[in-house]
């Protein structure tokens, strides 16, 4: 069993507060990093694919970094809107398996 | 542009009874897979195919079963419905391993 681990399980911030999640992973054959945000009711979407060479990724106010030696990504999120109010998963690529961890619940106050 | 159609949306079910969860994609992509997601556990993986005539287990598998005779098509049959399936489930697909995933809607399952 793959344990994939993020933290903190949920977070409080006021608008315009700068926040950032942790996710750890087995770093042993995973071939990349998935972020995905998804609100309620909602499907789950992208936000990055990190591969193997460990580049950041931007968009917008979100970026995300990994560490493909030691198994960790962090998300960061700069100046939090009320609309960044989500459940952000990621999710390691194991060979043909894309397994999820429990997710980090964002709620972003006025 | 439909993406990843899910059905039904919502289902409920006695215990014992089988049926089929739908999931098609209009995308051409090889890579399908099916999740559940119960609360405090995340998505976790039931079955994946990497392509047509191809499928494998994920970490939860118990209790279904998938065929995968058309790229589009990736059906997930309870063959004996269990209070312990209640949950929503989702199926996702992408182009292939590197890719990012697409999920469908989701269908909200009740065994009773």
């Amino acid at each position: 069993i793959l344990n994939v681990e993020q933290s903190p399980q949920s977070l409080h911030v006021q608008e315009g507060d700068s926040t950032n999640f942790t996710c750890s992973f087995p770093s042993s054959n995973f071939y990349a990093l998935h972020w995905y945000r998804w609100e309620t009711a909602k499907s789950p979407e992208a936000l990055f694919v990190m591969t193997l060479n460990g580049d950041e990724k931007k968009k917008g106010r979100i970026s995300a970094t990994l560490n493909t030696k030691e198994g960790y990504s962090y998300l960061y999120i700069k100046g939090s809107q009320p609309e960044d109010s989500a459940t952000y998963l990621c999710a390691p690529r194991y060979t043909d398996k894309l397994i999820f961890g429990t997710g980090t619940r964002l709620q972003v106050f006025p | 542009n439909a993406g990843v159609t899910q059905t039904p949306k919502f289902q409920v079910l006695k215990t014992g009874q089988s049926m089929t969860l739908q999931c098609a994609q209009d995308m051409n992509h090889e890579y399908m897979s099916w999740y559940r997601q119960d609360p405090g556990m995340g998505l976790r993986l039931i079955h994946y195919s990497v392509g047509a005539g191809i499928t494998d287990q994920g970490e939860v598998p118990n209790g279904y079963n998938v065929s995968r005779s058309t790229t589009e098509d990736f059906p997930l049959r309870l063959l004996s419905a269990a209070p312990s399936q209640t949950s929503v489930y989702f199926c996702a697909s992408s182009t292939d391993r590197g890719r990012r995933a697409f999920f469908g809607q989701g269908t909200r399952l009740t065994v009773v």
